[in-house]
């Protein structure tokens, strides 16, 4: 099944320290979304993107949707430990009902 | 609001046992989804449904069932319980596919298959 190739699949990093991450695909997507997951629950929505060159922000968060509409980028700026958890992007395609997600990156935030 | 509710939260099955797990949302949202999490993977998309009365195949619905006789629940079946689908599974929902319609998730339901 078609998944998208999310990268890094972890980072460790150190409290204050930047974070970067990005998905790509061989297709094009219509919408871009970032979620946050936490120990025991579902999917939180951080950001969605829904133009090709579009760059948003969410506080510490900032997102973009690439220009070729096949990949996007996620940044958190100066990490603080509750940042932990692990982030997925999910792509919808053209003329489609349904959402594809990447394999997620894992972070863990050192104090 | 209560969002999406997801029951039970933990449940262990014998191998060849059913149940149904519930999915639940009152934001009278037309679309709903249901995922399966592998440890260490994204999400895969098993059914889903735009309305009541309708339902279509996602990427992995092989050993499942859905019903959506209204607008604010799907649940989904597991007839017979096999090992491969231990799994958390998660509820979606969302108002639509377009701008400002992204899609909103329960807390999901550990389902272990032994």
């Amino acid at each position: 099944g078609q998944q998208l190739n999310q990268s890094p699949q972890s980072m460790f990093i150190q409290e204050g320290e930047d974070v970067s991450m990005n998905c790509t695909s061989s297709s094009i997507f219509n919408t871009w979304l970032w979620y946050k997951q936490d120990p025991g629950e579902g999917p939180v929505l951080l950001i969605a993107l829904y133009k090709a060159g579009e760059l948003t922000s969410n506080g510490r968060l900032t997102a973009q949707f690439g220009i070729t509409r096949k990949d996007s980028f996620l940044n958190i700026s100066a990490s603080i430990p509750s940042d932990v958890g692990i982030y997925f992007c999910a792509g919808q395609l053209y003329h489609t009902d349904k959402l594809i997600f990447g394999t997620g990156t894992r972070l863990q935030v050192f104090p | 609001n209560a969002g999406v509710t997801q029951t039970p939260k933990f449940r262990i099955l014998k191998i060849g046992q059913s149940m149904t797990l519930q999915c639940a949302q009152d934001m009278n949202h037309n679309y709903m989804y249901w995922y399966r999490q592998d440890p260490g993977m994204g999400l895969k998309l098993i059914y889903y449904s735009v309305g009541a009365g309708i339902t279509d195949k996602g990427e992995v619905p092989n050993g499942y069932n859905v019903s959506r006789s209204t607008t604010e629940d799907f649940p989904l079946r597991l007839e017979l319980a096999a090992p491969s689908q231990t799994s958390v599974y998660f509820c979606a929902s969302s108002s639509g596919t377009g701008e400002g319609q992204p899609q909103h998730f329960g807390d999901g339901t550990r389902l272990s298959i032994l």
